[in-house]
């Protein structure tokens, strides 16, 4: 089955800087790549996503870029502020036409950022 | 407002008493799922729902039950709880194959 696993699992930056977790997985078949954010006291919400058939994609400050070849994926935050303290958890599963793999969280990285 | 909703937030228990923490949807989505959330060991899946009457054990089922009577409703039962059940556990829901949605979260301690 599919493994997946995420560093570092603790990241401290200052305001300003950027940050840039990782993330491996081991299922050559795993074609969606969610990122996911749990601030304190919440459940996790999703923040981004990538699909096999892309090798990148960016949403104003957050970006995710995927190398299938080498199976990893990460997730790269730029001008990081206060407010993007939490833990970031990274997840992959196979998506296809009447069939869906169970997603497999990583374990799960606490991004501190410093003012 | 979409949302999903667990009950109790926060649980104090003893080893063996019963106890079932409650979860709800308002999205009318047909896959609920359980996760426990462990330092260090990410998000773990406990079981999951493709639909009513539908359920499947996930990589955690040890020591669980649950039951999907209805769409919106997805009960996590711990029928004898052991100290290593101390977890904080989430619901989430999902139309199939889309974005999950977790509620906040409930922190149980079994003493």
């Amino acid at each position: 089955g599919e493994n997946v696993e995420q560093h570092p699992s603790t990241l401290s930056v200052q305001e300003g800087d950027s940050a840039v977790i990782k993330c491996t997985y081991s299922d050559s078949a795993s074609n969606y790549f969610p990122w996911y954010k749990q601030e304190l006291g919440k459940g996790p919400q999703l923040i981004i996503d990538i699909r096999s058939n892309v090798g990148e994609k960016k949403d104003q400050r957050i970006a995710v870029t995927l190398n299938k070849t080498a199976k990893h994926f990460s997730l790269h935050i730029t001008e990081t502020q206060p407010e993007d303290s939490a833990v970031y958890f990274c997840a992959a599963s196979f998506h296809g036409s009447g069939n869906t793999g169970k997603l497999i969280f990583g374990q799960g990285t606490t991004l501190q950022v410093k003012p | 407002e979409a949302q999903v909703t667990q009950n109790p937030r926060y649980l104090i228990t003893v080893t063996g008493k019963k106890l079932t923490v409650t979860c709800s949807q308002n999205m009318n989505h047909e896959y609920m799922s359980w996760y426990r959330q462990d330092p260090g060991l990410g998000l773990r899946q406990i079981y999951y729902s493709m639909n009513v009457e539908v359920t499947d054990k996930g990589d955690v089922p040890e020591g669980y039950k649950v039951s999907r009577k209805e769409k919106r409703n997805f009960p996590l039962i711990l029928e004898s709880p052991s100290p290593n059940q101390t977890s904080l556990y989430f619901c989430a829901s999902s139309l199939f194959a889309g974005e999950l949605f977790f509620g906040e979260g409930s922190r149980l301690t079994v003493l």
